[in-house]
């Protein structure tokens, strides 16, 4: 299957600085990138849609200025958090979909686990 | 809104039992659903993704089953090894490509 990989794996930062997370496809193209974050013993949910070239969707309660989303070619998304602080601590997964055998299928990043101290 | 339920939230089960894990959502209008894998700490691993005209799928000990009209899938795992342990997640996806994700069943298998 189609491999998609993060960067950092793992991030600790100090609260007020701000962080970014790099969401790559690495064997397709991806024009839609999704982030998730997922809390401890809680499922995923989805932050945002990126689509390349244009401006993220963002779900509700999800605020665009703290997270900053920018898909700039068919195989890289990143996730910037801006002005982290301690509640900002979570697992950030990325997913993109590729388009392969007449269907459309997320492939999921392994995550990256943001610590803000 | 979607919402998606699994049941049981944790199951601990000797080895080499045969066990069902359950998955409900209320949207019927579902594109597909994708049943996942996550290990503590890391991230997903697609383990089955069933279509919405499809009934099942197969792959090795595991067999995921869909019922679109009651809002239910199910998979099952046979024969239970140690290895299996890690939390299982469901997805339904809506034609719009939003996931919805299940609250997960986080499994033990006792060697």
């Amino acid at each position: 299957g189609a491999v998609v990989s993060q960067h950092p794996s793992w991030v600790i930062c100090k609260s007020g600085t701000s962080v970014k997370i790099e969401c790559r496809s690495l064997d397709f193209q991806a024009t839609t990138m999704f982030w998730y974050r997922q809390f401890p013993k809680q499922s995923l949910m989805l932050m945002a849609t990126s689509n390349e070239g244009s401006k993220a969707t963002y779900e509700q309660g999800v605020e665009k200025d703290k997270f900053l989303i920018n898909h700039a070619s068919l195989t890289l998304s990143t996730l910037t958090v801006t002005s982290a602080h301690p509640e900002d601590s979570s697992f950030y997964i990325c997913s993109a979909r590729d388009f392969a055998g007449g269907t459309y299928e997320q492939f999921f990043g392994p995550g990256t686990r943001l610590t803000v101290l | 809104k979607q919402e998606v339920t699994q049941i049981p939230a944790a199951l601990s089960v000797p080895e080499g039992e045969n066990l069902v894990l359950n998955c409900s959502f209320t949207d019927s209008a579902i594109y597909n659903l994708q049943w996942f894998r996550q290990d503590p700490g890391k991230g997903l691993t697609s383990l089955l993704l069933i279509q919405s005209s499809q009934r099942e799928q197969t792959s090795g000990r595991l067999n995921a089953s869909l019922d679109k009209s009651s809002g239910r899938s199910t998979l099952y795992i046979a024969a239970s090894q140690p290895g299996d342990s890690a939390t299982y997640l469901c997805a339904v996806r809506r034609v719009g490509n939003q996931f919805y994700f299940g609250t997960g069943t986080s499994l033990t298998v006792i060697p």
